[in-house]
């Protein structure tokens, strides 16, 4: 067990340009999730695939925000022009397809926005 | 999923006990209780779940109370590598449930003294 993989670990960019951060998952497991983390808050879930399929993405901040997962196995999350507010922590989580099992994370992208 | 209320902080010292509470008044008999904690500049990591009955793993100890209306992280011997934000989370199984994110609180802060 390899554990979720996320790239890069730091991330510093300009306001204005995209950025796009890669996850790779437990490769057994069919769910994949996208969670935002702000300093001081809990993890605020954004949108998860059930293996290519992106089943919820009402909860992603913006129309800035998309994400994919074309194979079933790694996602990318992107974000487009981005802004002062979209500094954070990423978190992506993967799980098998049981509902009650738990999530593994990754230990997320630190995104930057100068 | 349904709400939790946890401690903000707590504090405790290293090789004694820590009993972490957490209320949810409002959870339906689908819920199960999961618990994560997470250390500083790391992902959320799973600690333990359950339904009904208490649950035991090599981490923690998970005890619920009858009425399922609340629950108890227990830390049998806590270390200084115990220090983290521990999150109590609800999460529905049922038909059409358990398939988005986690709803994350702000969890409490485990504080261990040597």
């Amino acid at each position: 067990d390899t554990g979720v993989s996320q790239d890069p670990r730091h991330k510093i960019t300009k306001r204005g340009q995209n950025v796009t951060f890669r996850c790779d998952p437990i490769s057994e497991h069919n769910r994949l999730y996208w969670y935002r983390q702000t300093l001081g808050q809990g993890p605020e879930f954004l949108t998860y695939f059930q293996n290519e399929a992106q089943l919820e993405k009402s909860r992603l901040l913006s129309d800035r925000f998309s994400a994919e997962r074309p194979k079933g196995s790694f996602s990318t999350l992107e974000i487009q022009r981005t802004e002062q507010g979209d500094s954070a922590m990423y978190l992506c989580a993967s799980s098998s397809r049981r509902g009650e099992e738990p999530q593994h994370f990754g230990d997320g992208t630190r995104l930057s926005i100068l | 999923d349904a709400k939790t209320t946890q401690p903000n902080s707590m504090e405790s010292n290293e090789e004694e006990p820590v009993h972490l509470p957490c209320n949810h008044s409002t959870i339906s008999g689908t819920d199960y209780i999961h618990w994560y904690r997470q250390l500083p500049s790391q992902g959320p990591e799973y600690v333990i779940h359950g339904l009904t009955s208490n649950v035991n793993n090599r981490m923690a100890s998970l005890a619920i109370a009858e009425d399922r209306k609340s629950s108890t992280l227990i830390l049998h011997r806590a270390t200084l590598r115990d220090a983290a934000v521990y999150y109590c989370i609800l999460r529905d199984v049922s038909v059409g449930g358990g398939a988005d994110g986690l709803t994350f609180g702000k969890g409490t802060h485990l504080i261990i003294q040597p």
